[in-house]
């Protein structure tokens, strides 16, 4: 099976803008996470999704958006970007909402806000 | 807020040495995995050991959960270059929620 796999790889922003992340699960897969890393906070749970809902949401501001499709991709919006929303943003897939689950992560999504 | 502490932030050693970091958590857990992280890349999922078992094995990794403590630790044997990676705990803090609660790593440098 493929991984988990995340579009664009790089992206670079500048302030004010928005921009959109992309995230397609392992195949079967129907629980995606979202989650940001920075140096400075380091792994921080953004949201999650499990068929189209969105189950739980992390500490995050509201500019912070996501959603997923019927076919379990999900996609994160960050709006109004500040130069603090650099980051690497990771997805994660499991096959289902439990927390008893390993959680499979994607490469990441680099953003860079200028 | 971070829910596990890795200890030590950052590990030193020669190929073919045995690596050990820890791991602290806060709150009760149903489960603790660990994963590997290279040089700002995705995790890799290594081990999952549930609240009920107190060790577990996968190839060269070891790891132990002691809930009393509210730790774990991970032994990685005969260690290689390759190893070396960021090695992040993450545990399920939140019932019924697919969300998993990171420390802020060990950092290990394998020297040849």
């Amino acid at each position: 099976k493929a991984g988990v796999t995340q579009t664009p790889r790089y992206l670079i922003k500048t302030r004010g803008q928005q921009v959109t992340l992309s995230c397609s699960p392992i195949s079967g897969h129907r629980s995606v996470s979202w989650y940001q890393q920075t140096p400075g906070q380091g792994l921080q749970f953004l949201f999650e999704y499990f068929s189209e809902t969105q189950r739980n949401k992390g500490n995050f501001p509201g500019r912070f958006s996501g959603r997923q499709f019927s076919n379990s991709r999900s996609e994160m919006n960050v709006s109004t970007l500040e130069l603090g929303d650099s980051a690497l943003y990771l997805c994660a897939s499991s096959f289902r909402d439990t927390n008893r689950e390993t959680q499979y992560f994607g490469p990441g999504t680099r953003l860079l806000v200028l | 807020s971070q829910q596990g502490e890795e200890d030590p932030q950052a590990l030193s050693i020669q190929e073919g040495e045995n690596a050990t970091m820890n791991c602290s958590y806060k709150t009760s857990i149903n489960n603790l995995q660990w994963y590997r992280q290279n040089s700002g890349r995705g995790l890799v999922h290594l081990i999952l050991i549930r609240s009920n078992e107190r060790e577990k094995h996968s190839g060269r990794l070891r790891v132990t959960l002691d809930t009393s403590k509210k730790s774990s630790s991970l032994l990685i044997t005969a260690s290689r270059a390759a190893d070396t990676a960021s090695y992040f705990c993450a545990t399920d803090a939140f019932q019924g929620a697919q969300k998993l609660v990171f420390g802020q790593g060990t950092r290990l440098t394998i020297n040849p």
